[in-house]
């Protein structure tokens, strides 16, 4: 079954103060790896695709990148305005549905 | 572009109610998606349509649960009878083509079943 993992549940940063947050998955043949921000009361806003080991997409202070069993979501520097919930999705061969992780709850003090 | 509109955006109704939640994909999309989203387990797929034939409805949880696609422009979910634990968050998305390609969600309807 494929399975999408992300950690932290939460995560509170001063602002400027540079993290990672992790997305690790399991499935049977990688097609694509999703990286998502949801405001509250809103839809999730896409932000990245990754397609292969070793892909890295920028966007502002968000740099993804993947691995054969993670993604690593950076965010440099970050700002009050990046505080959002970051999900996760993958989708494996065969043209199966996305797999969406729970989330990772950013917030970004200043 | 107007993205994926949906409708109502809040919905309040009293258990045993029909309650159908509507939406518009964006104009070319050929696949649309309804998701449901609760804080225990996060964004569940529901169904998923392709040039508005339902392929797979295995994330419906009961019978109480339908939708439908009548034509591109268009899709609903209905819930009938509505129980408490329908309470969450309803997002449907559209994407053209399946194959590892970006969804766009529309706003949500949040919807309370009392």
């Amino acid at each position: 079954e494929d399975q999408v993992t992300q950690s932290p549940e939460a995560l509170r940063l001063q602002e400027g103060e540079s993290s990672s947050l992790n997305c690790s998955y399991t499935v049977s043949g990688l097609r694509g790896l999703f990286w998502y921000r949801q405001d509250p009361g809103k839809g999730p806003e896409f932000l990245f695709t990754l397609y292969s080991a070793g892909e890295e997409k920028e966007k502002e202070r968000l740099k993804a990148t993947l691995t054969k069993k993670e993604s690593f979501l950076h965010i440099t520097a970050p700002k009050p305005e990046d505080s959002a919930t970051y999900l996760c999705a993958v989708q494996a061969g065969g043209n199966t549905p996305l797999v969406f992780g729970k989330g990772t709850r950013l917030s970004v003090i200043a | 572009d107007a993205g994926v509109i949906q409708s109502p955006r809040h919905e309040v109704t009293e258990m045993g109610q029909e309650v159908t939640l509507r939406c518009k994909p964006i104009s070319g999309h050929d696949y649309l998606f309804w998701y449901r989203q609760t804080m225990m387990r996060g964004l569940e797929l529901l169904i998923y349509f392709n040039n508005n034939v339902p392929i797979d409805d295995s994330g419906m949880p009961e019978d109480r649960f339908s939708a439908k696609m009548p034509n591109a422009s268009f899709s609903t979910l209905k819930i009938q009878p509505s129980e408490p634990r329908d309470s969450a968050v309803y997002f449907c998305a559209s994407s053209l083509g399946r194959g590892a390609e970006t969804q766009y969600f529309g706003p949500g309807t949040r919807l309370l079943v009392l």
